[in-house]
């Protein structure tokens, strides 16, 4: 377990409205990611973390944006949700193993654009 | 481009068979690959990959990485219906420690 949480699980909500989506981890890990995952594509990223202000983007970020401010949060908005962003989003954190990196992820938050 | 490619899409066998699944990549600055375990929900992580040759294994799962030919395949022997899921493979890059996903393979053991 490496103490990832979600919020929300779930959220309906309307084209057009401003999102954000909450992870929060409990072990001061550096890196933090945000993917989603819709059939047929697996999971891609959209934005990740490697400190406290510190992000970069991923494959699909145009639609979002990302904030870290403190080390336990990461945090996804969607600006203005469309309904081509109704997915499942997870977040997930990097962890050291000796020097090579392994990546855990949180129990998802299913959402979906209406 | 950087692509991970995971074979078969899906897979359906009884309870007993032996599989193989198979993950090939082309990843600039390649550090680790990775085998996840996903069912309805988030996916759990089974293995992580760094050297050629050496076998992992945990319990019936095992897999074993080849950086030359740039793939990797996970084994389950005496399959049980709780293998049932979606097992996904991962490539972790140095570059920004990022990390590229296969679409997974589809398993189902029917009993």
């Amino acid at each position: 377990d490496a103490g990832i949480t979600q919020s929300p699980r779930h959220k309906v909500t309307e084209t057009g409205t401003p999102v954000t989506l909450r992870c929060h981890q409990t072990e001061n890990h550096r890196y933090m990611y945000w993917y989603r995952q819709d059939p047929g594509h697996g999971l891609r990223l959209i934005h990740y973390s490697y400190g406290v202000k510190d992000t970069d983007k991923g494959e699909v970020s145009d639609g979002y944006s990302v904030s870290r401010s403190k080390t336990e949060d990461f945090l996804l908005t969607l600006e203005s949700a469309t309904s081509s962003q109704t997915s499942v989003y997870f977040c997930a954190i990097s962890e050291v193993r000796l020097t090579w990196y392994e990546q855990y992820f949180g129990p998802g938050t299913r959402l979906t654009v209406t | 481009e950087d692509k991970v490619v995971q074979s078969p899409l899906s897979l359906v066998v009884h309870e007993g068979d032996t599989v193989t699944l198979n993950c090939s990549y082309e990843v600039t600055n390649f550090r680790s690959l990775l085998w996840y375990k996903q069912e309805k929900k988030a996916p759990t992580f089974l293995f992580m990959l760094t050297s050629s040759g050496i076998e992992k294994k945990s319990g019936r799962l095992s897999s074993i990485l080849d950086k030359k030919e740039l793939f990797s395949i996970l084994n389950i022997t005496a399959t049980q219906t709780g293998d049932s899921a979606i097992y996904l493979c991962a490539v972790g890059s140095i570059t920004g420690n990022q990390f590229y996903f296969g679409t997974g393979t589809s398993l189902t053991v029917i009993p």
